[in-house]
């Protein structure tokens, strides 16, 4: 299995300008999750999906930002328009579900973003 | 409000020893707990889950504690090695069946030869 996949790796960008970040989760996982990392605020939950349906959207900051997962094996997260304060990095992550240890979450490569 | 508190500052230990990480966390009542591993530039990586009726795991070199009276979590690697040398985050997950887990800020784990 390639575990979770992550486009791009790197992304530099200019202020005001759309920036699209994309995912692939493993194979059969049932739920998909993003955050967003920083030295100030560690490891943040931005949004998850489980069978392809958002069920808590409560940690995306502001309307700039959305994530959409069309099907089961891909997923978005944009940012419209991007500020220099969205740098950082952000991780794709997928679980098989609940219980008997299907909680644990398998990370991607993370993508790192920086907004000028 | 939910804090999760691990400690900021790095820990330095020496190769061979025991490494002690703490997790604590307040206003919460998680179902289970984890531990994962980060290195520099990759995601983090799983290492292992105790449930709120458990007071102890293991695997391998690694132990996990989880005092739900205490809130706090403590996670020992024995006979540490420089490959060690990582954050260890904490990470509590609810009982309402939701998936979500809130991370703590990890600690730093420096395992010096």
């Amino acid at each position: 299995d390639a575990g979770v996949i992550q486009s791009p790796r790197h992304e530099v960008t200019e202020m005001g300008q759309e920036v699209t970040l994309r995912c692939k989760p493993i194979s059969g996982h049932d739920y998909l999750f993003w955050y967003r990392q920083t030295m100030m605020r560690g490891l943040e939950l931005l949004i998850y999906f489980n069978n392809n349906v958002p069920i808590d959207d409560s940690g995306m900051p502001e309307d700039r930002f959305s994530a959409k997962m069309p099907n089961a094996s891909f997923s978005t997260l944009k940012i419209q328009p991007s500020e220099p304060r969205d740098s950082a990095v952000y991780f794709c992550a997928s679980s098989l579900g609940q219980g008997g240890g299907q909680e644990t979450q398998y990370f991607g490569p993370g993508t790192r973003l920086l907004v000028l | 409000s939910q804090k999760i508190e691990q400690n900021s500052e790095a820990l330095n230990i020496q190769e061979g020893k025991t490494a002690t990480l703490t997790c604590n966390y307040t206003n919460y009542s998680p179902a289970y707990l984890q531990w994962y591993r980060q290195d520099p530039g990759r995601g983090p990586v799983f290492l292992l889950l105790i449930r709120e009726n458990e007071k102890e795991k293991r695997k391998e070199r690694l132990k996990v504690t989880f005092d739900t009276t205490l809130k706090q979590s403590l996670f020992h690697i024995t006979a540490s090695q420089p490959a060690d040398s990582a954050t260890y985050l904490c990470a509590l997950g609810h009982s309402s069946n939701t998936g979500k887990l809130i991370f703590g800020q990890g600690t730093t784990l420096q395992v010096k030869p």
